[in-house]
């Protein structure tokens, strides 16, 4: 069966600590992983497509990697303003089902 | 340009009600989804339509039943609301090739 574990489940982090996000999937042929953020009250919000093992993708103090069996979001230096839900969503072959994670809530005190 | 809109913002049903929840999109994607959102639990597919005139069933479309009017409006409507389908309640459009997806604001959905 298709999943996506998300862990932790909520992270603490001081300004300027820099962390990581794990998402561990197990999907039939990944087509794509997905990274959105979400504000609280907002619809997600578009981060990173990552498509195959070994590919990153940078944003500003965001950083995507991608293995065979997961995925980390890596957050260098983050601010207050980085804090959000970081949800990692992974989509099989076909192409219309997106399988997505429970999320990561990351709070960062100044 | 608006993007994704989804009406209501919030609402307050009473078990048994019907109601339906409208969704517009100015981006001129052929594909459009429903999701729903509950605490602990990843994003869940309710229904999508691959194109103008087709929708088929994701993974919790029991309850709902939907409407894909034209290529923009994508509907989901519950025609006997229970009280499990408290949730916040998401649309949104992927682009042509699938790889990103554009969400609306969501509707926060109350059954009482």
């Amino acid at each position: 069966e298709d999943q996506v574990t998300q862990s932790p489940e909520a992270l603490r982090l001081q300004e300027g600590e820099s962390s990581s996000l794990n998402c561990s999937y197990t999907v039939s042929g990944l087509r794509g992983l997905f990274w959105y953020r979400q504000d609280p009250g907002k619809g997600p919000e578009f981060l990173f497509t990552l498509y195959s093992a070994g590919e990153e993708k940078e944003k500003e103090r965001l950083k995507a990697t991608l293995t065979k069996k997961e995925s980390f979001l890596h957050i260098t230096a983050p601010k207050p303003e980085d804090s959000a839900t970081y949800l990692c969503a992974v989509q099989a072959p076909g192409g219309f089902k997106t399988i997505f994670g429970a999320g990561t809530r990351l709070f960062v005190k100044a | 340009n608006a993007g994704v809109t989804q009406t209501p913002k919030f609402q307050v049903l009473k078990t048994g009600q019907s109601m339906t929840l409208q969704c517009a999109q100015d981006m001129n994607h052929n594909s459009m989804y429903w999701y729903r959102q509950d605490p602990g639990m990843g994003l869940r597919l309710i229904y999508y339509s691959a194109s103008e005139g087709t929708t088929d069933k994701g993974e919790v479309p029991n309850g709902y039943n939907v409407s894909r009017l034209n290529k923009r409006e994508f509907s989901l409507r519950l025609e006997s609301a229970a009280p499990s389908q408290t949730s916040v309640y998401f649309c949104a459009t992927p682009d042509v090739l699938n790889t990103e997806a554009f969400f609306g604001q969501g509707t926060r959905l109350t059954v009482v």
